[in-house]
């Protein structure tokens, strides 16, 4: 079975430029996550969706990032203009609804800005 | 404001002993907890977990242990083996929290030959 998809695996680009992430759930999950993962701050948060619906963005750091789901098998994080700050693995992972379902991760993207 | 710590940011054993990671939690409202797994260059793997009306879950090899008065978990590992060897990360859910999980900040375990 496939797992979470995540593209591209690596991005490097410079200061100011925009940056799309993309994402594929694991087929027939209802809920999608996005996460950053950094030394300072650990895994955290970004954003979730249930049915491709946002249901909490409180972790998206500032009006630069947005994130949308326009359909139930993709999911992108949108970077509008990166900063060097912005610099992390960001990973996606999907689940079905119910107390205890297990996440499942993509293996993330390595991103990168000069 | 950590609500879930792993204090032991990296921890050594020998191969065939056991291996414990720990982690504490500050919030009561948390209800079920997860461990996972980490290789470098890939995403977290789900490894067990464990709700809140049990003090312990048995997988094969892994064993995890719940005090809710202590606010406290802990993973077991036994017999440890080299392929063990990553970043376990422990994480917390509440049934109020839609499907929300807390992680936290990893410990990166090594077993040694």
């Amino acid at each position: 079975d496939a797992g979470v998809i995540q593209s591209p695996r690596h991005e490097v680009t410079e200061m100011g430029q925009e940056v799309t992430l993309r994402c594929k759930p694991i087929s027939g999950h209802d809920y999608l996550f996005w996460y950053r993962q950094t030394m300072m701050r650990g895994l955290e948060l970004l954003i979730y969706f249930n049915n491709n619906v946002p249901i909490d963005d409180s972790g998206m750091p500032e009006d630069r990032f947005s994130a949308k789901m326009p359909n139930a098998s993709f999911s992108t994080l949108k970077i509008q203009p990166s900063e060097p700050r912005d610099s992390a693995v960001y990973f996606c992972a999907s689940s079905f609804a119910g107390m205890g379902q297990p996440q499942h991760f993509g293996d993330g993207t390595r991103l990168s800005i000069l | 404001d950590q609500q879930v710590k792993q204090n032991s940011p990296s921890l050594s054993v020998q191969e065939g002993r056991i291996s414990i990671l720990n982690c504490d939690y500050t919030n009561s409202m948390f209800d079920y907890f997860l461990w996972y797994k980490k290789y470098p260059a890939e995403g977290p793997t789900f490894l067990i977990s464990i709700s809140s009306i049990k003090d312990k879950n048995e997988d094969g090899r892994f064993t995890v242990f719940l005090n809710k008065s202590a606010k406290h978990l802990s993973l077991h590992i036994v017999p440890s083996q080299p392929g063990d060897s990553a970043v376990y990360f422990c994480a917390a859910g509440s049934s109020q929290g839609a499907q929300k999980l807390v992680f936290g900040q990893g410990t990166r375990l090594t077993i040694n030959p």
